[in-house]
Order: structure tokens, then C-alpha cells, then sequence
């Protein structure tokens, strides 16, 4: 099983800053199947990125999504009040998807 | 507009038996994967189990393997999660996830808003 490893756990930025999100996978994350996901107080996760960089229908341009080696990262260029949330990675390379801890991302 | 609706939760004793349902409508679910995922309130996600379009692939969390088994129907649009053995732990918000593609290597570019499940005698 691939394990997910998400830092920092709690992020605490203001609006209009950057955000940094990273996600380590324990091995190697086949063919950059890896997504993002943000989720929100009382609601569902929604889709952010997947395969490592693509933005979902919809995303804004200030979510970017990276990868080198065994490490992805999720960048979010100008912080909106609308962005603090929790924020997961998740990789589908392997037959068993596994998800990673979560990164809360809260108003400074 | 895809919608998940999941059912069939609610409050069992260990050891007892019950059935999720997700009821699917706005995309045509016979060509795409289908996932459950579930989440202890205020905790991460954690996935749980997934069926391919056409049921041949079938994969589970180690955590459930050999007491929950699921299930699709394609000509009723739906998915299943039968949870045998239940146990306390796993009590979680069980959401219904909707694959990108229709393989079993896939991201959730849908999810239903959950059903509870609390395991507690």
C-alpha cells in the first residue's frame, strides 16, 4: 500500500498570501495518478486537481499542482477567504487508493 | 447535473448487518467505476472499497476486507456497500464516489453528501 504522508498538518496563512501544500508518497505514484482534493465544513470533498497538475471543470488558476520524484505539491498563488479549508491528497495508481492525513488550511 | 444519493445508514450493534445504497443519476453509470470512501467525523478520508463498470475489478481496504461487499446494478443506476460484522470502528459519514473513467485506477470527480453509520451497543 502506498502511504500518503501530507505537510504541515494545520497552515495558518492570510488572505492574499500563498499557500504551500506537499504530499509524500512512500513509493513511487505510477503515471502521476495523484489528486487533490478540497473540502469544506459540513459538505462533501470536491475535486481540485488530478493527475498531479491538471486543474478540474471549474478550478481557478490559482490552484497549481506539481510533482517531483515522490513528492507532489499543491500551490494556491493568492489565498481567498473561500480557499481555507482541508485540503487531501489521493493516489490512483494502484489498485488500492489510499488518501493522505489531510492539511487544514486556516485564516491567520 | 450527476447526483449521488447515498442511503441506508443508521445505528447498529456490532457484530449486526446493514446495507448501503447510492442511488446515481446524470451520467450514464454503466461505463464508469464506482467507490465508497468513508470519514469519522472530524477526521480524514479513508477509502474503503471500489467496483469497475462492469463489476469485474473489485477491491477493498484492508480494514474491511472480508466483511463488507459491494455491489452494483447497472440497470438500476445503483451502488452498494453490504457491511457484515460491524464493528465500532467503523462508524464513519459513507460517501459514494464516482470514478473518472471505467477502470478501478481512478480519481472521484463526484461525491454524494453521505450517509452516517454509528456501530454502538
Amino acid at each position: 500500500e502506498i502511504v500518503l504522508t501530507q505537510s504541515p498538518g494545520t497552515l495558518s496563512l492570510s488572505p492574499g498570501e500563498r499557500a504551500t501544500l506537499s504530499c509524500r508518497a512512500s513509493q513511487s505514484v505510477s503515471s502521476n495518478y495523484l489528486a487533490w482534493y478540497q473540502q469544506k465544513p459540513g459538505q462533501a470533498p470536491s475535486l481540485l486537481i488530478y493527475g498531479a497538475s491538471s486543474r478540474a471543470t471549474g478550478i481557478p488558476d490559482r490552484f497549481s499542482g506539481s510533482r517531483s520524484g515522490t513528492d507532489f505539491t499543491l500551490t494556491i498563488s493568492r489565498l481567498e477567504p473561500e480557499d481555507f479549508a482541508v485540503y487531501y491528497c489521493q493516489q490512483y495508481g494502484s489498485s488500492s487508493v489510499t488518501f493522505g492525513q489531510g492539511t487544514k488550511l486556516e485564516i491567520k | 447535473e450527476v447526483q449521488l444519493v447515498e442511503s441506508g445508514g443508521g445505528l447498529v450493534q456490532p457484530g449486526r448487518s446493514l446495507r448501503l445504497s447510492c442511488a446515481a443519476s446524470g451520467f450514464t453509470f454503466e461505463d464508469y467505476a464506482m467507490h465508497w470512501v468513508r470519514q469519522v467525523p472530524g477526521r480524514g478520508l479513508e477509502w474503503v472499497s471500489g467496483i469497475s463498470w462492469n463489476s469485474g475489478g473489485i477491491g477493498y481496504a484492508d480494514s474491511v476486507k472480508g466483511r463488507f461487499t459491494i455491489s452494483r446494478d447497472n440497470a438500476k443506476n445503483s451502488l452498494y456497500l453490504q457491511m457484515n460484522s460491524l464493528k465500532t470502528e467503523d462508524t464513519a459519514l459513507y460517501y459514494c464516489a464516482k470514478g473518472h473513467d471505467y477502470s478501478n485506477y481512478v480519481y472521484f470527480n463526484y461525491w454524494g453528501q453521505g450517509t452516517l453509520v454509528t456501530v454502538s451497543s
